[in-house]
């Protein structure tokens, strides 16, 4: 594709909801990363997958949020039981192979989440 | 722990004017400098990134950048800023626990004057 696309870019939630948020990640797109944004911050590191490997998930939260790549593509994010502190932008970003350091990360607009 | 300090929360510059805006790192090694851009609704766009070599970089929309390892900054320039540059930037650099994982910084949030 184009770019990296997620879905919703809004959602909002009562607290105690479960939500679930995807990222379609740039098409032959080996390695995956999800960062939480939140407001008037940077976005930090939440979890890496290597197709559909997750190699890395030591930036989640607490054990409420939950993600995967079943296939090695799209991705998505589940966070359970939601809490007013998840409240952020959560960004997906994408990048070509292994994850190696000079690797350009290709970001997804993010899907801002309200937790009421 | 690997950080990444951008000083400056907000900073104006009138159309025209030059930029630099100012980032610090902490980190062990040589380091993986990044500066990406975000524009309301957008994702976080690579304006340019140093690796090693020469120290001063090249990067899209007329943005420079120069590693200065004795003062751990990477400042983001512009001679002449459009007000489409008007948009949060933030730096960031390769942690050292991983090959991926990205430290952001705070971000500088810049608004251009007409």
């Amino acid at each position: 594709g184009a770019g990296v696309s997620q879905s919703p870019r809004y959602k909002v939630a009562k607290r105690g909801q479960d939500v679930a948020l995807r990222c379609d990640p740039i098409s032959g797109h080996v390695s995956l990363f999800w960062y939480q944004q939140a407001l008037g911050q940077g976005p930090e590191f939440l979890t890496y997958f290597q197709n559909e490997a997750q190699l890395d998930k030591s930036g989640l939260p607490s054990d409420r949020f939950f993600a995967e790549r079943p296939e090695g593509s799209v991705s998505t994010l589940k966070i359970q039981r939601t809490q007013q502190e998840d409240s952020a932008v959560y960004l997906c970003a994408s990048s070509l192979s292994g994850g190696a350091e000079w690797e350009t990360q290709y970001f997804g607009p993010g899907t801002r989440l309200l937790v009421l | 722990a690997q950080s990444v300090t951008q000083p400056d929360i907000h900073i104006t510059v009138s159309e025209g004017a030059s930029l630099e805006l100012r980032c610090n790192y902490s980190y062990g090694a040589t380091p993986y400098l990044f500066w990406y851009v975000q524009s309301p609704g957008q994702g976080l766009q690579l304006l340019l990134k140093y690796f090693s070599g020469d120290t001063l970089v090249q990067g899209i929309k007329g943005f420079e950048a120069e590693f200065k390892r004795s003062q751990s900054s990477f400042n983001l320039r512009k001679p002449s800023v459009h007000w489409s540059d008007a948009a949060e930037y933030f730096c960031a650099v390769v942690g050292m626990d991983s090959s991926y994982k990205l430290i952001f910084g705070s971000g500088t949030r810049l608004l251009v004057r007409p």
